[in-house]
């Protein structure tokens, strides 16, 4: 089975630093671009970056560039999100999703279970 | 990189049809045929019903199906069920390998 598997719920407190993982499976992980993208509490969607876990290219959209870092092992079929300083505004679901090869950046045909993040002192 | 205009909320009976529009500029829905839409329940994550304007992924329902016009796309489900009350998003390829979402819409089945 296709899947991918998202790393637990994290609370920490604003200022600390964050790294949620993306586990890959029943794929050729390294060949498929790797999306994220933020949920807030009760809000929309919001495309953050994409990463190809074969040569760990990257993209960022310009709301997110320089506020997270995304970065992929291809060893251990795994992407990841992080922050070096969490903000209290960081506090969402964060979801990973696969980038289907027979379309676009658009199409995201596999997602994680997402990951919910919560900043708060 | 603004958000594509998505209406807040739409409604319908069962049996019937409805429509959900997308606007964005000729950045991105009016400058590709690459516009999706994902279905997504209360605490659960998204889910691909279109993706390429107008195509359906194997396993989801014929009642979908998509269109884009200009620099709107539509997304419509016919013979509404009560299991198609949701939230859904269309996303549009922007450019740059860069995309963006629609705000998003609440599907209410009456």
């Amino acid at each position: 089975e296709v899947q991918l598997v998202q790393s637990g719920a994290e609370v920490k407190e604003p200022g600390e630093s964050l790294k949620i993982s993306c586990k890959g499976s029943g794929y050729s992980f390294r060949t498929y671009w790797i999306g994220w993208v933020r949920q807030m509490p009760g809000k929309g969607l919001e495309w953050m970056g994409f990463i190809f876990p074969g040569d760990s290219a990257t993209t960022y959209s310009p709301s997110f560039q320089g506020q997270v870092t995304i970065s992929a092992d291809k060893s251990i079929n795994t992407a990841y999100l992080q922050w070096s300083s969490l903000k209290a505004s960081d506090t969402a679901i964060y979801y990973c999703a696969r980038v289907y090869s027979g379309s676009s950046f658009d199409t995201f045909d596999i997602w994680g279970q997402g990951t919910v993040v919560t900043a708060s002192s | 990189q603004s958000a594509l205009t998505q209406p807040a909320s739409v409604s319908g009976s069962p049996g019937q049809s409805i429509t959900i529009s997308c606007t964005g500029t000729s950045s991105d829905v009016g400058g590709y045929n690459y516009v999706s839409w994902y279905q997504q329940h209360p605490g659960k994550a998204p889910k691909l019903v279109i993706y390429d304007v107008s195509k359906r992924p194997s396993g989801v329902s014929i009642h979908f199906s998509g269109s884009k016009s200009g620099n709107t796309a539509s997304l419509t489900i016919s013979g509404l069920q009560a299991e198609d009350e949701a939230d859904y998003y269309c996303c549009s390829y922007a450019g740059s390998s860069t995309v963006v979402f629609g705000g998003g819409t609440k599907l209410t089945v009456l």
